[in-house]
């Protein structure tokens, strides 16, 4: 399949380490955000998610991380998988209504 | 349950000629939205769906792109004419109202010559 960005910021880490793929965002009335992750040829896919009235949240693998105070959001993945590899967006919604507004990807390469 | 389903999957045309793209959403999902996407970037709202009423369509360049959603199930969006700039994925996703969560389609692909 095509790729999804060729010139994203990349992270690369060994299989079983821990990634932190960090994201700032920009419109300080935000009370939503999202972490989606897009392989090659695929659609965004829901990762996790964060009201700001929380600072923290746990998934299966994965950790949100919200400061409201430097506007900043950072997705870790523990024991890093292969089929971790994929870009990742963080996306933010502000209002009453679903309109996100995407971050800059970071492309996470899983090396063996 | 099936996901949200798109067509086709890539097009190629050449500047000027006018090209649409399909979806449609996951059952029960009353709203649509449609996002462009280009390489190397997160996607860019173009317009939403509630039910069959466009209720932001604020980022469509409404001279040449058009959608539609008229029984407010599936939707096409439209460009006529094409330009070269238009080459990018365009993106459907569905929620099951305003805030629920966003399910994306795998996207069409489209090369303008």
């Amino acid at each position: 399949g095509e790729s999804v960005g060729l010139h994203l910021p990349t992270l690369s880490v060994q299989e079983g380490d821990n990634s932190i793929i960090n994201c700032a965002y920009s419109n300080s009335a935000s009370d939503y955000f999202i972490w989606y992750k897009q392989e090659s040829g695929k659609g965004p896919q829901f990762i996790i998610d964060i009201r700001s009235n929380m600072d923290k949240r746990q998934g299966q693998r994965v950790t949100v991380l919200l400061n409201k105070t430097v506007k900043h959001l950072s997705l870790q993945i523990a024991a890093t998988q292969p089929g971790d590899s994929a870009v990742y967006f963080c996306a933010e919604n502000t209002g009453t209504a679903s309109k996100l507004t995407f971050g800059t990807g970071t492309r996470l390469q899983v090396t063996l | 349950e099936a996901g949200v389903v798109q067509s086709p999957r890539y097009k190629i045309i050449e500047k000027k000629q006018p090209v649409a793209f399909w979806c449609n959403p996951i059952s029960g999902h009353n709203t649509l939205y449609w996002y462009l996407q280009n390489l190397g970037q997160g996607p860019e709202l173009l317009i939403r769906y509630e039910n069959e009423e466009a209720v932001d369509d604020s980022q469509l360049p409404k001279d040449r792109f058009s959608a539609e959603r008229l029984k407010g199930v599936d939707s096409t969006l439209k460009i006529q004419p094409a330009e070269l700039g238009d080459s990018a994925v365009y993106l459907c996703a569905s929620s099951r109202g305003g805030r629920g969560e966003q399910f994306f389609g795998p996207g069409t692909r489209l090369t303008v010559l």
